[in-house]
């Protein structure tokens, strides 16, 4: 079936760029997503990306698509304390309506 | 900005017992969903749901677990004869359309089963 991973773990200092990773296996992956989960709270959809598409631009937040690797990436720009979160990639096909999601990365942004 | 919300944020219940989550997704959307995290897992997507029936499920939701919209904007997940392992997040999600559409997620109702 389908697998989605990311790393558990990230750690940076305020101000800097955040680059969260995520590679997945459907081949047949229509849309990526990525989204945000503070503590207590929901996921927040962030932003998302068609799989015709390698960059997608969204103020602070650069997402970039290598289909043949099958790889996802997450930049945060100038990354602040409050951008401290665990961030989800997901992915979803024309096969149905269900998201695969990945373990979630934890960012933690140091002052 | 239109959310989902659900209700209630945590529920707690005896083993065995019936519980019925509640979810009222955004409101021009038409898909519906429900996911699970247990603590420390990946969220695993339950059900989907669009024009008054299940479009697509997982293996995990069996004949324990049912969903229905009893009115034009409620949607509810009952689990029956709870069990200590159901113990988890569920989330709820709508979306505008199906899977070319992003579906957005409510905060959560935590379940602790005892």
């Amino acid at each position: 079936g389908e697998d989605v991973e990311q790393s558990l773990f990230l750690s940076v200092r305020e101000g800097d760029s955040s680059v969260i990773n995520c590679t997945y296996t459907d081949s047949s992956s229509t849309y990526l997503y990525w989204y945000k989960q503070e503590p207590g709270a929901g996921l927040q959809l962030l932003t998302y990306i068609f799989s015709n598409m390698d960059m997608k631009q969204d103020q602070r937040l650069t997402v970039l698509l290598n289909k043949k690797d099958k790889h996802l990436s997450l930049r945060i720009a100038d990354t602040q304390t409050g951008d401290s979160a665990i961030y989800f990639c997901a992915e979803g096909n024309n096969a149905g309506n269900m998201l695969t999601f990945g373990g979630g990365t934890r960012l933690m942004v140091k002052p | 900005e239109p959310e989902v919300t659900q209700t209630p944020s945590h529920q707690v219940t005896q083993m065995g017992q019936e519980v019925i989550l509640r979810c009222v997704p955004i409101s021009n959307h038409l898909y519906f969903y429900w996911y699970r995290q247990i603590l420390g897992q990946k969220v695993e997507f339950l059900v989907s749901f669009y024009n008054n029936e299940i479009s697509e499920k997982s293996e995990i939701f069996d004949d324990q677990f049912s969903v229905e919209r009893p009115d034009g904007s409620n949607f509810t997940l009952k689990i029956r004869s709870t069990k200590l392992e159901d113990s988890a997040m569920y989330f709820c999600a709508s979306s505008e359309q199906g899977s070319d559409q992003p579906q957005h997620f409510g905060d959560g109702t935590r379940l602790s089963i005892l």
